[in-house]
């Protein structure tokens, strides 16, 4: 167990819906990132949070939105979903270590979108 | 800018046979490196890390790496491969600024 919680594990739904995921970083960790991993794409880096701000953006489409609220758990939102927004949403948070930086993972959310 | 490259998208062994993971960054600073593992629809688990410290590295699972700079290398061994092994290889490259990169992932095969 990572220590890392997230939420739902599976979801399914339509096209045009709107979906938020949410994660719980471990105890102590202030960053939290969140990725995208799709059969085709690979592991994609989507956004980067940091005690409440926005520290750094990956390809994260404009339909998307994620913050970070100040108990440290964020929430990916994903609007006018589309079949290729299909895929496994991994949050992760770093470790508070300066000399190491470790990332840990939740066991990620599936998407399905009909 | 920091980049990672997996240099192969599949590797299969057979169970006992020693495994090798090859994995080359580029980085304009003394990077932090890591492996990951990912088994099936499971979230990614760290194996090891190297953060300036010796240069071969021990993981859990009976997993090591050596970083090499001269090679701009940090490829991961097993002397013996289990079917447990058989899962998804991920090497990643941190900078001083917390950025991650990804390589694109091994997927090991372990044959019994």
């Amino acid at each position: 167990d990572s220590g890392v919680t997230q939420t739902p594990k599976h979801l399914i739904t339509a096209t045009g819906q709107r979906v938020t995921l949410r994660c719980s970083p471990r105890s102590g960790d202030l960053s939290v990132y969140w990725y995208q991993q799709s059969l085709d794409q690979g592991l994609q880096f989507l956004i980067q949070y940091y005690n409440g701000e926005e520290r750094a953006k990956g390809n994260i489409l404009e339909r998307f939105s994620a913050q970070q609220f100040p108990d440290l758990h964020s929430e990916l939102n994903l609007s006018s979903l589309e079949l290729g927004d299909s895929a496994l949403y991994f949050c992760a948070s770093r470790e508070e270590d300066f000399n190491t930086g470790e990332l840990f993972f939740g066991e990620g959310s599936r998407l399905t979108v009909l | 800018a920091q980049s990672v490259t997996q240099l192969d998208s599949h590797v299969s062994v057979s169970e006992g046979t020693p495994v090798l993971l090859r994995c080359n960054y580029s980085s304009s600073y003394s990077p932090s490196l890591f492996w990951y593992v990912q088994h099936p629809n499971k979230g990614l688990q760290l194996l090891l890390k190297y953060t300036s410290a010796a240069t071969l590295v021990k993981g859990i699972n009976g997993f090591e790496a050596e970083f090499k700079k001269s090679e701009t290398s940090f490829h991961l061994t097993k002397p013996s491969a289990h079917m447990s092994d058989a899962a998804e290889y991920f090497c990643v490259v941190s900078d001083a600024a917390y950025k991650y990169i990804f390589g694109t992932g091994t997927r090991l095969k372990v044959l019994a």
